[in-house]
């Protein structure tokens, strides 16, 4: 089946801190992988996404990189703000028989301290 | 701007009422999609749908169910609502296959 594995929470970081968040899945098929954000009282915005191997996905200097070898979508950045405090969500979408269905990690909740 | 808006924002009810959330969204998606997220658990499926009069089960279904009578709409209803209901929900469509989700702000719900 499919599933997704994100490290778990809380993390903490100063200002100008690199940060990693990582993201390991299961897949029956070739997925499209995708990072949410969730900042305090809102619904999910998408960050980013990479639809095939060794994609690179990126967006307001965060970046996450399709590893199909290793069946991983880390995300990182490599200096954090105040305003990046959120919980994020690394997703995927196989394409098959429940097309256009999400998987959800469990979400990771980062916190950044000036 | 096209949008998605869920209402109410919160709502409190009692065990064993029926309680209907609503979803409408402006983008005119034919994919639409009910979550809950709870902590520890992440977004969950509960129901979603590929089109007007079109409705599939997602993984969490069990008391709820929804209806689609158009492209906008999306409402789900805790049939009689159970104290481990009590969650956030959020409503989120698509444009199409495999394109990124558009959220709502999500409804608070409190079952006592």
């Amino acid at each position: 089946g499919n599933s997704v594995t994100q490290m778990e929470g809380p993390v903490t970081l100063s200002e100008e801190a690199f940060l990693t968040i990582n993201c390991t899945y299961t897949a029956t098929g070739y997925p499209s992988l995708f990072w949410y954000v969730q900042y305090p009282g809102e619904g999910l915005q998408l960050l980013l996404k990479a639809t095939k191997a060794d994609d690179k996905g990126s967006n307001k200097g965060f970046e996450a990189t399709y590893r199909k070898e290793t069946t991983s979508f880390h995300l990182e950045k490599g200096s954090v703000q105040v305003s990046d405090s959120a919980v994020y969500f690394c997703a995927l979408s196989e394409r098959g028989s429940t097309l256009g269905r999400l998987y959800f990690g469990r979400g990771t909740q980062l916190t950044v301290w000036p | 701007d096209a949008e998605i808006t869920q209402s109410p924002r919160h709502k409190i009810t009692e065990t064993g009422r029926q309680v209907t959330l609503a979803c409408h969204q402006t983008w005119n998606h034919n994919n639409m999609f009910w979550y809950r997220q709870d902590l520890g658990h992440g977004l969950r499926l509960i129901h979603y749908s590929y089109g007007v009069h079109d409705t599939n089960k997602g993984e969490v279904s069990d008391g709820y169910s929804v209806s689609r009578s158009n492209t906008e709409d999306l409402p789900l209803t805790l049939e009689s609502a159970a104290s481990s209901q009590t969650s956030v929900y959020f409503c989120a469509s698509s444009e199409e296959t495999f394109s990124p989700l558009h959220f709502g702000n999500g409804t608070r719900l409190t079952v006592t």
